[in-house]
């Protein structure tokens, strides 16, 4: 029973457009969220987190916004670049434990 | 800064092969993991250790032991090695819970084919 999903693949958007990555989650104990990107032959590396308090948070092309009453979370970037194209996971934590819930991923494609 | 490190990048083991997985960090971070990722199936959790000292299972632990060697090492030893096992592992670590982001760092992977 997967408690984060990401009910899309694979994502595949045009350079210099908006890309927008879907992550709904069923635990409603779940207080911080986080997505991590993933290059090919390479770890994943941290890209932007929310808490729970907030329903948006933004750094740079990136913004992840968080509405708690659909248990939705999701990932824009703009505008998205050919860079950007790699495997992006959504993560969350419940509170007080030490480990992050995560879900399949979606991997995106950004055409130049 | 190295970050997190991990050894090897690439192993071939025969069904039966016992091997570790080595892990280091050296941002002197409490908790660290070990994770593995097949396609289709995201980043599934086999052991952590929450401080130095301490380990527990994951999701999917049968089949592996772990050593929290110290504060900077965790290591993944497979006894058996069996092709479903055949995997990419990632080690990852993580400042202290309650502290910080909670973010994750990762290490490079170790590509593991078991034949």
């Amino acid at each position: 029973d997967q408690q984060v999903k990401q009910n899309s693949p694979s994502l595949s958007v045009q350079e210099g457009r908006i890309s927008i990555l879907n992550c709904d989650y069923t635990n409603s104990m779940f207080d911080y969220f986080l997505w991590y990107k993933k290059y090919p032959a390479e770890g994943p590396t941290f890209l932007i987190s929310i808490s729970s308090i907030k329903d948006k948070n933004e750094d740079g092309r990136f913004t992840v916004f968080l509405n708690k009453s659909a248990k939705h979370l999701s990932l824009h970037i703009v505008p998205s670049q050919p860079g950007d194209s790699a495997v992006y996971f959504c993560a969350a934590r419940e509170g007080g434990s030490y480990i992050p819930t995560f879900g399949r991923g979606t991997s995106l494609i950004v055409h130049p | 800064n190295a970050g997190v490190t991990q050894t090897p990048k690439f192993q071939v083991l025969k069904t039966g092969q016992s091997m570790t997985l080595q892990c280091a960090q050296d941002m002197n971070h409490n908790s660290m993991y070990w994770y593995r990722q097949d396609p289709g199936m995201g980043l599934r959790l086999i052991y952590y250790s929450a401080s130095e000292g301490t380990t527990d299972k994951g999701e999917v632990p049968n089949g592996y032991n772990v050593s929290r060697l110290n504060k900077r090492e965790f290591s993944l030893r497979l006894e058996s090695a069996a092709p479903s096992q055949t995997s990419v592992y990632f080690c990852a670590s993580r400042l202290f819970p309650g502290q910080g982001t909670y973010e994750q760092y990762f290490g490079p992977g170790t590509r593991l084919t078991v034949t």
